[in-house]
């Protein structure tokens, strides 16, 4: 079974650019979640999505957006984009909203020039 | 002061030996206790999920929760330098189970 994919692998953007990151869970994972981990520093949780709802939000500015799609898909946007939000974007799905482990996939690598 | 911190190491072990890494935690709150595996340029990938204290084998595997003073624990039986990857704590709270609060990681070399 494909576990998380994301797409692209790597982007590169300039500061005040916009950008958009795909996420497709597992299989019969209902919930997605998207996090931003820095380079050596671990993951920060920025949403959960749940049934295309927005089930919880990290500590991340307005710039910040994204929804969730009737297959289970999910996009993350980012408008003005500043060099610190150059990092590692993963999303992490699993079965429902709560009480349930978190698979991850392996990542879109943006950097802000 | 962070809620989860973590040695960010690197922790140099030979092949074969048993590797212990460790996570504190300030939260009472926290229910949850995982332990995720990440290699250069990859996402993290689950090793151990425990809900609350105790102990949990999985193959070479051993996570161990201690609730009471607030610290987990990971060992690894038997190491190998396929082991080689960088090791994330992480714990959620059981009213918020969906948002994962991670540890910075401890980098664990095994020398063949």
């Amino acid at each position: 079974d494909a576990g998380v994919t994301q797409s692209p692998t790597h982007l590169i953007k300039t500061r005040g650019q916009h950008v958009t990151l795909r996420c497709s869970p597992i299989s019969g994972h209902k919930s997605v979640s998207w996090y931003q981990q820095v380079l050596g520093q671990g993951p920060q949780f920025i949403f959960q999505y749940y049934e295309k709802e927005e089930r919880g939000r990290g500590n991340f500015p307005d710039r910040f957006s994204a929804r969730q799609f009737p297959n289970y898909s999910s996009e993350l946007n980012v408008n003005a984009l500043l060099l610190g939000d150059s990092a590692l974007y993963l999303c992490a799905s699993s079965v429902q909203h709560s009480n349930q482990p978190q698979h991850f996939g392996d990542g879109t690598r943006l950097s802000i020039l | 002061q962070k809620e989860v911190e973590q040695d960010p190491g690197p922790l140099s072990v030979p092949e074969g030996a048993i590797v212990s890494l460790n996570c504190t935690y300030s939260n009472s709150a926290f229910q949850y206790f995982m332990w995720y595996r990440q290699y250069s340029r990859k996402g993290p990938e689950l090793l151990m999920y425990t809900y609350s204290s105790g102990n949990k084998e999985d193959g070479r595997f051993t996570a161990q929760v201690d609730k009471s003073s607030k610290y987990i624990s990971l060992f690894i039986r038997d190491s190998q330098p396929s082991d080689s990857a960088t090791y994330l704590c992480a714990m959620s709270a059981a009213d918020s189970s969906y948002k994962l609060i991670f540890g910075s990681g401890t980098r664990l070399l095994v020398r063949p």
